[in-house]
């Protein structure tokens, strides 16, 4: 079975801190994803990796950088977090090539106070 | 700008009630429609649909596609508690690995 872990299931920050989400997957996933969950939006994309240092925006880039130096992890960072990014943030990722089947982490709920 | 819209936005029935979600979108370059089913946790993968018309069926919950009205339709029949979920529409598009567009989900719950 595919795992994907995510390094926290709840956190909370206070603004101006610069907060690390990590996502771990084991299944030798090309593509990995960042996603922010909130309620009457739905899923909105914010970077995705498709290989080790290669990133790309997705939807919702502001205020997030990532970083992905192994295959394995994905990091999504809040350089300096603000009271607008408490969301509940999901990780996922799939093969290149089969992308449509991505495999999601069980998620972090990032309250910023 | 490609759009997934779902509804209703959230729902509430009794056990053994029938339910249809309903999924539409507006999107350029459609490759295929995907359902999830998202409990407590992550999205669970449900149904990927590419071809009109044809059902996708699993236990209880059957899902179709009508590319023409570009939409897509879920069903659970005799519902349970523990269909209570949020389901989530998205929909693919392009190649590459930016290409699922995900809805606002609908919330289910299932009463005893």
């Amino acid at each position: 079975d595919v795992k994907v872990t995510q390094s926290s299931r709840y956190l909370v920050k206070r603004t101006g801190e610069k907060v690390f989400l990590e996502c771990v997957q084991d299944m030798d996933h090309e593509n990995m994803f960042w996603y922010r969950q909130d309620p009457g939006l739905g899923l909105r994309l914010i970077y995705f990796s498709y290989d080790v240092k290669m990133k790309e925006k997705g939807d919702i880039p502001e205020g997030y950088s990532v970083s992905r130096e192994k295959k394995e992890r994905f990091s999504l960072i809040l350089e300096s977090a603000s009271t607008n990014q408490t969301s509940m943030y999901l990780c996922a990722s799939g093969l290149a090539g089969v992308s449509y089947e991505q495999y999601f982490g069980p998620g972090t709920r990032l309250t910023v106070t | 700008e490609d759009k997934v819209v779902q509804s209703p936005l959230s729902l509430v029935v009794h056990e053994g009630d029938t339910v249809t979600l309903n999924c539409s979108y507006e999107v350029t370059n459609f490759r295929s429609l995907l359902w999830y089913k998202q409990e407590k946790k992550a999205p669970t993968f449900l149904f990927m649909l590419t071809s009109s018309g044809i059902e996708k069926k699993s236990g209880r919950l059957s899902s179709i596609l009508d590319k023409k009205e570009l939409s897509s339709i879920l069903n659970i029949t005799a519902t349970q508690t523990g269909d209570s979920a949020i389901y989530l529409c998205a929909v693919l598009v392009r190649t590459g690995a930016n290409n699922l567009f995900f809805g606002t989900g609908t919330r289910l719950t299932v009463i005893p």
